[in-house]
């Protein structure tokens, strides 16, 4: 069964634009929620989505936001991109999920987000 | 709130020495537990979990005992191999609430020949 894929691998943006994200879960997984990892910040959860609507959201101002597909493929975007955006963005996706279930989350290789 | 803390390290090992990495958790409610692994230039596998007090979880030789009494996951590893440098992180996610997952900084593993 193919993993978890994030497309782009890396990517170079300048201040002030715009990016998206693309992130296909495993086949039949249906919750995918994004991480940001930074070295100062460590991991910090984004937000998680099941069946086409945000379930959870992390403290992230609203230039993040986020989507999902009925094929459960997921997209997240980044407006008005800051220096401080500059990070691996993480996707995850579980079978199904909710309520804390302790489900595992298989992650993808992660996309580097670089803003010049 | 919810929070791990693990030992950041770095940690240096010879191949063949015990590994133990120390986590601590805070959580309500009864949370899950899991160790993952980052190897350079890769996104985050799962090693070992554990869902309830007192389980033991392992995989590849690395074991962690999920302790209530002492809200602890230690992981650890008889004899650790040069292949098992990477960052490791401890997370949890609270059962009955958010399926996200809380990490703590985690830990960076060298092992020399």
């Amino acid at each position: 069964k193919a993993g978890v894929t994030q497309t782009p691998r890396y990517l170079i943006k300048t201040r002030g634009q715009q990016v998206t994200l693309s992130c296909s879960p495993i086949s039949g997984h249906r919750s995918v929620s994004w991480y940001q990892q930074t070295p100062g910040q460590g991991l910090q959860f984004l937000f998680e989505y099941f069946s086409e609507t945000q379930r959870n959201k992390g403290n992230f101002p609203g230039r993040f936001s986020g989507r999902q597909f009925s094929n459960s493929r997921s997209e997240m975007n980044v407006s008005t991109l800051e220096l401080g955006d500059s990070a691996l963005y993480l996707c995850a996706s579980s079978l199904a999920g909710g309520s804390g279930s302790g489900e595992t989350q298989y992650f993808g290789p992660g996309t580097r987000l670089l803003v010049l | 709130g919810n929070s791990v803390t693990q030992m950041e390290g770095p940690v240096t090992l010879s191949e063949e020495a015990f590994l133990t990495i120390n986590c601590t958790y805070t959580a309500t409610g009864y949370p899950s537990l899991f160790w993952y692994v980052q190897y350079p230039g890769e996104g985050l596998q799962l090693l070992l979990k554990a869902t309830k007090a007192d389980d033991k979880g392992s995989n590849k030789g690395f074991e962690a005992t999920y302790r209530k009494e002492t809200t602890s996951f230690h992981l650890e590893k008889g004899s650790v191999q040069v292949s098992d440098s990477a960052v490791y992180f401890c997370a949890l996610v609270t059962q009955g609430g958010s399926e996200k997952l809380v990490f703590g900084k985690g830990t960076k593993l060298t092992v020399n020949p």
